[in-house]
């Protein structure tokens, strides 16, 4: 079985765009949950999705959103780009919602803000 | 929200020590795992271990829920051990959960 991936792998934006990243999960997982690591703030969560509703968000502003195609695949979007959003975005898939248990994690996307 | 805190932050050891890593968390939990990163930014999830004791070859791993600590063992540490090793814990509400991270474990494997 192919692993989760995620594209692209590395990203460089600068202050004030916008910026999309994709997640395609493990054939078969219908959850998808986003992360942010940052050196400062370590690793957060983002917001989950499951059968194309969000179904739990982090503590992030608006400007981070989301959303979940019908083949599971999923995208998340951060408008107005701050160079705070520098960071290693991580997804991970598992087969259900709030099933950390057998969750897997993709490669990430290296995202620099100038 | 949940406080986790993992000890040591850094770690360095020859190849072949023995390690134990220690995560505390400030509230009851439905869910604790332990994850590596490796250096290369891959998160692997080794153990899902809300309570007990489970192995998996070199690795095994304890959680003491009543006095919310968790631990980690290494033995015989191999260079391919080298990374950061997070762990996490999970609070379930209506059946959604979202994982708390530590700031991790940095371990430096040394031939």
């Amino acid at each position: 079985k192919a692993g989760v991936t995620q594209t692209p792998r590395y990203l460089i934006k600068t202050r004030g765009q916008q910026v999309t990243l994709s997640c395609s999960p493990i054939s078969g997982h219908r959850s998808v949950s986003w992360y942010q690591q940052t050196p400062g703030q370590g690793l957060q969560f983002l917001f989950e999705y499951f059968s194309e509703t969000q179904r739990n968000k982090g503590n992030f502003p608006g400007r981070f959103s989301g959303r979940q195609f019908s083949n599971s695949r999923s995208e998340m979007n951060v408008s107005t780009l701050e160079l705070g959003d520098s960071a290693l975005y991580l997804c991970a898939s598992s087969p259900w919602a709030g099933d950390k248990e057998t969750q897997y994690f993709g490669p990430g996307t290296r995202l620099l803000v100038l | 929200g949940i406080q986790v805190e993992q000890s040591p932050p850094d770690l360095i050891l020859q190849e072949g020590a023995n390690s134990t890593l220690r995560c505390n968390f400030s509230d009851s939990v439905n869910n604790l795992q332990w994850f590596h990163q490796n250096p290369w930014g891959q998160l692997i999830n080794l153990f899902y271990i809300p309570s007990g004791t489970k192995q998996n070859g070199r690795l095994s791993a304890t959680t003491v829920a009543t006095e919310r600590y968790s631990l980690l063992y290494i033995s015989s540490s191999q260079t391919t051990d080298s990374g950061v090793y997070f762990c996490a814990v999970g609070l379930r509400n209506f059946g959604n959960e979202k994982l708390t991270f530590g700031t991790g474990t940095r371990l430096t494997i040394i031939p």
